[in-house]
This record gives C-alpha cells, sequence and structure tokens, in this order.
C-alpha cells in the first residue's frame, strides 16, 4: 500500500473552512484515498473517498490532483466538534495502513 | 449507525489470563479487520480475513490470534495476556470489492489492561 504524509498538527478558527492537505506520491492507479478522523479513543469515523474526480458529501469536500500524487480534505464550517485526528490513507483490494495524521484543533 | 459491535469496551485482566475479544458485525461484510491502537498512537494492522475461513496476518506481530467461522463474527484471543498486551483493539469490516472501493466501519474498541 502506497505511503501518505501528512503535517502533524494544524488550527483552525471556529466557523472556517479547515484544508487539510495529504502528499501520496507513491499511489499505484487502482488505489483510493480514503480520509477518516479519530475522536479521542474512538474507533476512525469514516468521511469520505475517492479516485480520480473530486467529491463531496455531506460532512467533507476531498480534491485530489490530476496527477493523483495529492490531495485535500476541506472542512467547509469547521465546529469545535471537528477537533479530531484526521487520517489520509490510500488502499486498493487488499487492506489499509494507517499513519500518524494530522491533530486538528478547532478554537473558539 | 453502529453495525459493528465489539465487547467489551474496557478489561482489566491479570497476567496469564485467556482472554477473548468479541467483534460482530450486521452488515454481512466479506472483510474483516484488527487494528492495535496504543494511546496516542497509530493504528497497526495486526490480524485480517477475507470471508469464513480465512484468516491473514497484518503488518505488526502480534501473539493474539483470530478465527472466522462465520461472516459476521471475527473474535481476537489471548491465550496468556501479558502486560505488554495492554492496548486498545480496534475492529473494522469492509465489503470486498475487486475495483477496491469500499471504506473501512470500525467498532469502539476495546480497551484492554493487563496487570
Amino acid at each position: 500500500d502506497a505511503k501518505t504524509t501528512q503535517p502533524p498538527s494544524m488550527d483552525c478558527a471556529e466557523g472556517r473552512a479547515a484544508n487539510l492537505p495529504c502528499n501520496h506520491s507513491t499511489i499505484s492507479g487502482n488505489e483510493y484515498v480514503y480520509w477518516y478522523r479519530q475522536i479521542h479513543s474512538q474507533g476512525p469515523q469514516y468521511i469520505i473517498h475517492g479516485l480520480k474526480n473530486n467529491e463531496t458529501n455531506e460532512m467533507a469536500s476531498l480534491i485530489i490532483t490530476e496527477d493523483r500524487k495529492s490531495s485535500t480534505l476541506i472542512l467547509p464550517h469547521a465546529t469545535l466538534r471537528d477537533t479530531a485526528v484526521y487520517y489520509c490513507i490510500v488502499g486498493g483490494v487488499y487492506k489499509l495502513s494507517f499513519g500518524a495524521g494530522t491533530t486538528v484543533t478547532v478554537r473558539a | 449507525e453502529a453495525d459493528i459491535y465489539q465487547t467489551p469496551r474496557y478489561l482489566v485482566i491479570g497476567t496469564g489470563k485467556k482472554i477473548t475479544l468479541e467483534c460482530s458485525q450486521t452488515m454481512g461484510h466479506d472483510k474483516m479487520y484488527w487494528y492495535q491502537q496504543d494511546p496516542g498512537m497509530e493504528l497497526h494492522l495486526i490480524h485480517y480475513s477475507y470471508g469464513v475461513n480465512s484468516t491473514e496476518k497484518g503488518d505488526l506481530s502480534s501473539e493474539s490470534t483470530v478465527s472466522r467461522i462465520r461472516t459476521e463474527h471475527f473474535p481476537l484471543t489471548l491465550e496468556s495476556a501479558r502486560p505488554s498486551h495492554t492496548s486498545q483493539y480496534l475492529c473494522a469490516s469492509s465489503v470486498y470489492r475487486v475495483s477496491g472501493n469500499s471504506p473501512l466501519h470500525f467498532g469502539n474498541g476495546t480497551r484492554l489492561t493487563v496487570t
């Protein structure tokens, strides 16, 4: 599975958009980009995933570059409850491996 | 929307005891996984299964064992618990698709403490 690189931490103001970057330069053609978040010690929560095209759901938007070597997760209006560790992972059929993620702190 | 259930949520047990962590899912998913996570650290895949009677070891070596006798059930067993096994254990499941388009669904985990 391809490895990902994320900044270890970032702050965001409540009500503003949070843009979380992820580099996955070794991604292969059939691997999807997945985003999860983990709040405290709960199980990771699925946010969104995509292959080539940009995706949007009720939680977030995912922007994937044309060469697929990087992506950005956008939380359009961050709230205090969005404070969590966000994981960007890439994978295909077999298994998904998690990295260290980005600790996002939303401040009032 | 918890369709994947882990029990117990917390477990404190003495060294040398045999323990089984339960994981069940009601979604009919073929693939199931166990991850281990120490506080503040990354998740590490320790076991996974493609379906009934299929089990594979993950990226992190573990002294635990798993079984997959029924689609919905993927228990993890430690024959003799040690303090080094103290950790959080997270179970997940996903649909099998050849395309790989298959997000994981996680349970809320079992926090194990071995004294």
